[in-house]
């Protein structure tokens, strides 16, 4: 099992740049989250989906973040545009359940370090 | 306010010590709280999972108790290794889920 995948490891960009980042799940997971951690805020979560349909985008910070997911083995954080407080890592975790009722692990990629100048 | 609170910030034990990490919640409804070890440049990895009625759930030499009455969990690790340097993160799930700021461990030879 390869786990989750992530890329790019690292993205440098300029602001007001467009940004998107890739994570593959582990098969036959149904749920996928994306997080994001900062020294200042910690993890926070943005979003996650459940069988491929966004759940709660509650932690969206504002409209310049989407996300995707096509199918089950892919979806997409985009940053458009971006700004320099959205440098952050960002994290994709994918698990068997949900948030709540539930004792299966969530497995996260290695993250994607995004600096925006 | 954070609603996980955890202790101490940072700690530092010399290889082969026992250690113990705190987190503190007043997330209401509960459903679980879980122990992560993120090493640094990594993404966290799951240590345990507990729901309400579990006090006690190991994982090696990582052992978690819960008390859901006094809304308090601790992170025991034996015989520290000089791997078991990391940031160790607490998440408690009701309605939502909340993440503890995390304890920087550091083993030291």
């Amino acid at each position: 099992d390869a786990g989750v995948i992530q890329s790019p490891r690292h993205e440098v960009t300029e602001m007001g740049q467009e940004v998107t980042l890739r994570c593959k799940p582990i098969s036959g997971h149904d749920y996928l989250f994306w997080y994001r951690q900062t020294m200042m805020r910690g993890l926070e979560l943005l979003i996650y989906f459940n069988n491929n349909v966004p759940i709660d985008d509650s932690g969206m910070p504002e409209d310049r973040f989407s996300a995707k997911m096509p199918n089950a083995s892919f979806s997409t954080l985009k940053i458009q545009p971006s700004e320099p407080r959205d440098s952050a890592v960002y994290f994709c975790a994918s698990s068997f359940s949900g948030l709540s009722y539930s004792n299966q692990p969530q497995h996260f990629g290695d993250g994607t370090r995004l600096s925006i100048l | 306010k954070n609603q996980v609170e955890q202790s101490p910030q940072s700690l530092i034990i010399l290889e082969g010590k026992n250690c113990t990490l705190q987190c503190n919640y007043t997330v209401s409804p509960f459903s679980n709280l879980r122990w992560y070890k993120q090493d640094t440049g990594r993404g966290p990895v799951s240590l345990t999972i507990m729901t309400f009625s579990e006090n006690t759930k190991s994982n090696g030499r990582y052992t978690a108790t819960l008390d859901a009455d006094t809304k308090q969990s601790s992170l025991h690790i034996t015989a520290s290794q000089l791997s078991d340097s990391a940031s160790y993160i607490c998440v408690v799930s009701g309605n939502d889920m909340r993440f503890g700021a995390g304890t920087r461990l550091t083993v030291k030879p």
